[in-house]
């Protein structure tokens, strides 16, 4: 069974462009949640998305948003990017069952320059 | 709102020597208790888990923790550590029913050959 899949791994970009990550969940998976790590903030939860909807929102402006396909792939987007958004973004992935943990992704790294 | 603190952020260990990473939790409801580890270059991968019964849980690659609901901590333990666990290890916290992660800000464990 092949693990969450994130694309691109890397990007560049430069401040106040716009950015947007892509995520494919493990296959059956059909809640998808959003993390930015960072060396000084850590795991900050961004959002989570089931049913093509958002179904929680962590403390980030609303430049920060995303989306669910019916297929349960995600995509994130941050505009007006600032120096501040280079990260580590996280995908995860989890079936609609209780007492189930979260598939990770390898990340995308994105650079603000 | 609930936190995760890790005791230790940088820990140095030699070859068999016995590990323990503190964790404590705040939030007195019903939780489910998480250890990530974050191996160089690789993703997030689960450790271990705990949800409800036996607070001793047992993990991968010889690790396990103890839920002390008392003390509203989840520590991480080892008896013989490997080079090859050289990595940095996130406790996590959900509240019991929903999905959403809050970790600790990470220790880094190094363990020398």
């Amino acid at each position: 069974k092949a693990g969450v899949t994130q694309t691109p791994r890397y990007l560049i970009k430069t401040r106040g462009q716009q950015v947007t990550l892509s995520c494919s969940p493990i296959s059956g998976h059909r809640s998808v949640s959003w993390y930015q790590q960072t060396p000084g903030q850590g795991l900050q939860f961004l959002f989570e998305y089931f049913s093509e909807t958002q179904r929680n929102k962590g403390n980030f402006p609303g430049r920060f948003s995303g989306r669910q396909f019916s297929n349960s792939r995600s995509e994130m987007n941050v505009s007006t990017l600032e120096l501040g958004d280079s990260a580590l973004y996280l995908c995860a992935s989890r079936p609609l069952k209780e007492n189930t943990e979260a598939f990770f992704g390898q990340g995308t790294r994105l650079t603000v320059v | 709102a609930q936190s995760v603190s890790q005791h230790n952020h940088h820990v140095i260990l030699s070859e068999a020597a016995s590990l323990e990473l503190g964790c404590n939790y705040s939030y007195g409801g019903t939780v489910n208790l998480f250890w990530y580890v974050q191996y160089p270059g690789q993703h997030l991968q689960l450790l271990l888990k705990y949800f409800s019964g036996d607070p001793l849980v047992k993990g991968i690659k010889g690790f396990e923790a103890e839920f002390i609901k008392s003390k509203f901590s989840f520590n991480l333990r080892k008896p013989s550590v490997q080079w090859s666990d050289t990595a940095e290890y996130f406790c996590a916290v959900t509240l019991s029913g929903y999905s959403t992660l809050t970790f600790g800000k990470g220790t880094m464990l190094l363990v020398s050959p």
